[in-house]
């Protein structure tokens, strides 16, 4: 089946550095694909829809600055923590509908330590 | 708005008994219902889905799903758990065919005992 890869799965940063993380839809393309964020025993929160070609579009609340999302190519998107700060710790999940069926893939997730 | 609401933050089952996990939404038109499957430290896999048409649905891995437009639920049932069906379950609501924009319940946590 349709496979949504996210890299890497788990990073450890210092505050104040950037990290980025990328998600891949490996055997379709994906013109569309979105970015959740989850804490600790809680749901998915959906952070910005990234859309390749243009810019992402953000949920309420969610600081574009803070979190950049660029969809460079129909099977990358990435999203780029900048400055982070320990409430930035989260769990990070993208996922990628295929366009002939509507389904909705998820990647492994992505776990963002700030220390 | 939508919104999604499962009311069992965890649930404890024997394994090979049944379970039911309880899902009711907010929507104002016809929803598309979702149910997922997180196992720890995984991203989410696809239990099932409802779009129209007959309102039990089948899935992968057993499991099943009524939608209740009356009752606004759509409650997961798999007739026998096995211990590898211990996970985080997300019921979601989403507003189109693509389901671009889901709208995820807090989550049921399983447990199952031998």
């Amino acid at each position: 089946g349709a496979v949504v890869s996210q890299h890497p799965s788990w990073v450890i940063c210092k505050s104040g550095t950037s990290v980025k993380i990328e998600c891949r839809s490996l055997d379709f393309q994906a013109t569309t694909m979105f970015w959740y964020r989850q804490f600790p025993k809680q749901s998915l929160m959906l952070m910005a829809t990234s859309n390749e070609g243009s810019k992402a579009t953000y949920e309420q609340g969610v600081e574009k600055d803070k979190f950049l999302i660029n969809h460079a190519s129909l099977t990358l998107s990435t999203l780029t923590v900048t400055s982070a700060h320990p409430e930035d710790s989260s769990f990070y999940i993208c996922s990628a509908p295929m366009v002939n069926t509507g389904e909705l893939f998820f990647g492994e997730g992505s776990r963002l330590t700030v220390l | 708005a939508q919104s999604v609401t499962q009311p069992d933050i965890h649930i404890t089952v024997s394994e090979g008994a049944s379970l039911e996990l309880r899902c009711n939404y907010s929507y104002g038109a016809t929803p598309y219902l979702f149910w997922y499957v997180q196992s720890p430290g995984q991203g989410l896999q696809l239990l099932l889905k409802y779009f129209s048409g007959d309102t039990l649905v089948q899935g992968i891995k057993g499991f099943e799903a009524e939608f209740k437009r009356s009752q606004s639920s759509f409650n997961l049932r798999k007739p026998s758990v096995h211990w590898s069906d211990a996970a985080e379950y997300f019921c979601a609501v989403g507003a189109n065919f693509g389901n671009e924009k889901l709208t995820f319940g807090t989550g049921t946590r399983l447990t199952i005992i031998p």
